[in-house]
């Protein structure tokens, strides 16, 4: 029983277009992040957020939003899709407020093709 | 600079050999140090982590990681390799000097043959 929900599992899209991942934790986590994995680049830190706040953003494109309208929920947009952004994006949270030494817990991931 | 690397983006071992995964880090602090293990076609999940303390860690599924100040590693090793520990793993570090970010390892896929 996933306790951290990606939807969708698989998302194609076209170049151009925008589309929303979305990312529930039922952990009662106050952190959470976006991860992206890509052939490129195997894990790459993207945004850290802090009761829904956000911490940390390494994603030098505007074209990357996150979104928390709940403490559980973190969704992430991207808008003006590429082909280089086909990646999977690994959502994740952790228990206190984002310290280094906190254990990371993940979602599946939403695998990402742009056409 | 802090930063982690995996000198290894590929090993290959028997089933029931002995295994070691090299870790090297970089950090001027006390680091805070992971390994993490990503299944196919899943997230990652924590195998073990060392904050302070004894040097050796155990984790999960027989797993075992040495910290070593002196060599700036923290390497990851099993007795016994079984087929199910196909996967790829990643070595990450954390620490208080470190802007609160983490930095993770290219990570290491770990093939087991029958």
């Amino acid at each position: 029983d996933p306790k951290i929900i990606q939807k969708p599992k698989y998302l194609v899209a076209v170049t151009g277009s925008e589309k929303i991942l979305i990312c529930e934790q039922y952990l009662g986590h106050n952190a959470m992040y976006w991860y992206r994995q890509s052939a490129k680049k195997p894990l790459e830190f993207m945004f850290s957020y802090s009761y829904q706040k956000l911490m940390d953003n390494q994603t030098a494109s505007s074209r990357f939003q996150p979104q928390s309208s709940k403490k559980n929920h973190l969704d992430l947009q991207i808008t003006a899709l590429k082909p280089d952004d086909s990646a999977t994006y690994f959502c994740a949270s952790s228990p206190g407020t984002g310290r280094t030494n906190e254990r990371l817990f993940f979602g599946h991931g939403t695998k990402l093709s742009v056409l | 600079a802090q930063s982690v690397t995996q000198p290894d983006a590929r090993v290959t071992v028997s089933e029931g050999a002995s295994l070691q995964l090299r870790c090297k880090y970089s950090y001027s602090g006390t680091p805070y140090l992971f390994w993490y293990v990503q299944y196919p076609r899943q997230g990652l999940q924590l195998l073990l982590k060392y904050y302070s303390g004894d040097p050796v860690v155990q984790g999960v599924n027989g797993f075992e990681a040495e910290f070593s100040k002196s060599n700036s590693s923290f390497h990851l090793r099993k007795a016994s390799v079984h087929w199910s520990d196909s996967a790829v793993y990643f070595c990450v570090l954390g620490g208080l000097r470190s802007n609160n970010r983490i930095f993770f390892g290219d990570g290491t896929q770990l093939v087991v043959k029958p």
